[in-house]
C-alpha cells in the first residue's frame, strides 16, 4: 500500500529552526510537495521537489532524497505565524497526490 | 499563478437537505477537478476526481449517489452532498492541475459544512 508517514506535532521556539521529517512509500513517484496549512483554511504550496537535493526557499527549505524515501522541510528564524499543519505530499505514478496526516507546528515565545 | 474560488465558503443546513459546493478556476481551464473532505485534524482525503464531459471517478469508500459531482464546463465542478447527516460535516476543498505541468495544484479556499 501507500504510506506517507511524517510527526504528528512539534514544538520549537521562535527565533529557532525545526526540521520536519516525512517519510513515503508509494507506487511511482513524480515529486514531493510541502504545504502550509492553518486552522480553517485550505492548503498553500510551500515546496515542489523531484530531484535530490535542497531547495532553498527564503526561511524555508526541503529536501529530498529519493533512493531513501525521505524529504524534510526546515523552517528557520521562526516566527509566531510559522504555528500550523504542514503538509507532506507525493504524487504517484498515476498523477494522484497522496497526502500525510500532517505536522502540527506549534511555535512558542 | 492560477486561482481556484469555492462557493460557498460555508454553509449551514439541517439534516436532510441537500448542498451544493461550486469550485471554479478563474483565469485557466481545467478539465480535472479534485475533491476532497478534511476532518478535524486529519489529512485531506481525496474523494473523486471529476473529469469536465464525463463522470467522475470516486475513490473507494466514497458513495457515489450521495456526493454527486457535475463537471459540466471546464471552468466549473460542482459538489452535491445530497440527504446530508451530522457525520458530513467537514471542510471540502476543491483543487486543479495547473496547465503548464499537471505537478502544479491549486487549491480552492474551502467550503466548511455544518449539518445540524
Amino acid at each position: 500500500g501507500q504510506n506517507i508517514d511524517q510527526p504528528t506535532e512539534m514544538t520549537a521556539t521562535e527565533g529557532a529552526i525545526v526540521q520536519i521529517n516525512c517519510t513515503y512509500q508509494t507506487s511511482g513517484f513524480n515529486g514531493l510537495f510541502w504545504y502550509q496549512q492553518h486552522a480553517g483554511e485550505a492548503p498553500t504550496f510551500l515546496s515542489y521537489n523531484v530531484l535530490d537535493g535542497l531547495e532553498e526557499k527564503g526561511r524555508f527549505s526541503s529536501f529530498l532524497s529519493r533512493s531513501k524515501g525521505y524529504s524534510y522541510l526546515l523552517l528557520k528564524e521562526l516566527q509566531m505565524k510559522d504555528s500550523a499543519s504542514y503538509l507532506c505530499a507525493v504524487l504517484d505514478s498515476n498523477y494522484q497526490l497522496i497526502w500525510g496526516a500532517g505536522t502540527k507546528l506549534i511555535i512558542k515565545p | 499563478g492560477a486561482v481556484v474560488s469555492q462557493h460557498p465558503s460555508w454553509v449551514i443546513c439541517k439534516s436532510g437537505t441537500s448542498v451544493k459546493i461550486e469550485c471554479r478556476s478563474l483565469d485557466f481551464q481545467a478539465t480535472t477537478m479534485f475533491w476532497y473532505r478534511q476532518f478535524p485534524k486529519q489529512s485531506l482525503m481525496l474523494m473523486a476526481t471529476s473529469n469536465e464531459g464525463s463522470k467522475a471517478t470516486y475513490e473507494q469508500g466514497v458513495e457515489k449517489d450521495k456526493f454527486l459531482i457535475n463537471h459540466a464546463s471546464l471552468t466549473l465542478s460542482t459538489l452535491t452532498v445530497t440527504s446530508a447527516h451530522p457525520e458530513d460535516s467537514s471542510f471540502y476543498i476543491c483543487s486543479a492541475p495547473g496547465t503548464v505541468s499537471y505537478n502544479e495544484q491549486f487549491f480552492g479556499p474551502g467550503t466548511r459544512l455544518t449539518v445540524l
